[in-house]
């Protein structure tokens, strides 16, 4: 049973518009949640967070808005710039201590010039 | 840069073989974790780490163990490869009492 689901494989976005990304959850136990940004042959590098005491989270152009009540939370981007391209994994936590992540399929943004 | 290092960095081994990755951080960091990427999957938790001898089972630690003897580095040891052990594997972090982790930079492993 996949907890966190990010239902968009791909998305395709022009350049300098905006890129929104989704992640959605079923585990209620959630209380913190991440976006990590992978390129092809490195590790997830980690771009932003939120707490489940926040709906919003902001850091320059990137964005992550929570719904605890829809179990939903997305990234925003923007401007997009052509860097912007990669995989973007959603992830949740649900305890602290040791975190044990639970990571989404993946959702792979291509910017287009 | 979290001071991550993985090795060996890619790996062809033969089904039924024993294989070692081994993964070193400079930076005492208490909380360790290996993850396992597959398309479709995302990265999913084999074993974790939260200190010397420490260590606990992660969501797919079947036919995985792991030892910690030294605070920098956390193995990660296939008894017996099997194909379906084929994946990149990520080592991963936590500094300090937060959320975030930080990951290094895979390892490739091809079982044949």
């Amino acid at each position: 049973d996949q907890q966190v689901k990010q239902n968009s494989p791909s998305l395709s976005v022009q350049e300098g518009r905006i890129s929104i990304l989704n992640c959605d959850y079923t585990n209620s136990m959630f209380d913190y949640f991440l976006w990590y940004k992978k390129y092809p042959a490195e590790g997830p590098t980690f771009l932003i967070s939120i707490s489940s005491i926040k709906d919003k989270n902001e850091d320059g152009r990137f964005t992550v808005f929570l719904n605890k009540s829809a179990k939903h939370l997305s990234l925003h981007i923007v401007p997009s710039q052509p860097g912007d391209s990669a995989v973007y994994f959603c992830a949740a936590s649900a305890q602290v201590g040791a975190q044990k992540l639970v990571f989404g399929q993946g959702t792979r943004l291509t910017i287009n010039p | 840069d979290a001071g991550i290092t993985q090795s060996p960095r890619h790996k062809v081994t033969e089904t039924g073989t024993p294989v070692t990755l081994r993964c070193h951080q400079t930076e005492n960091h208490r909380y360790m974790y290996w993850y396992r990427q597959d398309p479709g999957h995302g990265l999913r938790l084999i074993h974790y780490s939260y200190g010397v001898k420490d260590t606990d089972k992660g969501e797919v630690s079947d036919g995985y163990s792991v030892s910690r003897s030294k605070t920098e580095d956390f193995l990660l040891t296939l008894e017996s490869a099997t194909s379906s052990q084929t994946s990149v594997y990520f080592c991963a972090i936590t500094p300090g009492q937060g959320h975030e982790q930080y990951f290094g930079p895979g390892t490739r492993l091809t079982v044949t």
